[in-house]
């Protein structure tokens, strides 16, 4: 079975604070993701990643930076959190090559911005 | 741009019932996935079923089925037979193969099976 674990389920963060939130898979995808689930709006995208050092924005990138310097491992980094930033934060990944492969999600980590 | 709407914030039927989630997008496109996730209290978004848009069989997985309607850009999703185990969020999404492999998501639905 497919794995992706995220570094923490819960954080709490302070104004201001340099954020790192990581996420590594276990099935040599190439294609990784992280989004933002807020209620009532869905999924969105901050970014994706489609191979080592290689990144594209998302639909929400500012605030947000990533780094992917191991084909497992895709971090999501808050410059400066900020009390907008408290969200929930899926990462995912899947295959490259066919389009419609299904994209395994990690178990999440609320984060709270104070 | 793409766009997909779930019209149901939430919705809750007894065990055993069978429930329909509908899900409309809106696209310029010719061929493209649809998909169903759900995702379990504290628990991980999973995959519930994926359709080909040119692939005129509605997909079905166990007690999970769709009904796809292409020129409605309609795409319910059935639960047979609904145990307490579907009770969650589910998400429809739509996927553009030129795309990058990014999903456009919808609000979702939080569905509730009651015992």
């Amino acid at each position: 079975d497919v794995k992706v674990t995220q570094s923490s389920r819960y954080l709490v963060k302070r104004t201001g604070e340099k954020v790192f939130l990581e996420c590594v898979q276990d099935m040599d995808h190439e294609n990784m993701f992280w989004y933002r689930q807020d209620p009532g709006l869905g999924l969105r995208l901050i970014y994706f990643s489609y191979d080592v050092k290689m990144k594209e924005k998302g639909d929400i990138p500012e605030g947000y930076s990533v780094s992917r310097e191991k084909k497992e491992r895709f971090s999501l980094i808050l410059e400066s959190a900020s009390t907008n930033q408290t969200s929930m934060y899926l990462c995912a990944s899947s295959l490259a090559g066919a389009a419609g492969e299904t994209q395994y999600f990690g178990p999440g980590t609320r984060l709270l911005v104070l | 741009a793409q766009t997909v709407t779930q019209s149901q914030p939430e919705m809750s039927v007894q065990e055993a019932e069978t429930v329909t989630l509908s899900c409309t997008y809106d696209t310029s496109e010719n061929n493209y996935y649809l998909f169903w996730y759900k995702q379990p209290p504290s628990r991980q978004m999973i995959l519930v079923i994926r359709q080909e848009a040119y692939k005129q069989q509605n997909a079905t997985e166990n007690r999970f089925s769709v009904n796809f309607q292409k020129a409605a850009k309609s795409f319910s999703l059935k639960i047979s037979d609904s145990q307490l185990g579907d009770t969650a969020m589910y998400f429809c999404a739509f996927m553009n193969p030129d795309s990058n492999y990014q999903l456009i998501w919808g609000a979702g639905t939080k569905l509730i099976i009651k015992p």
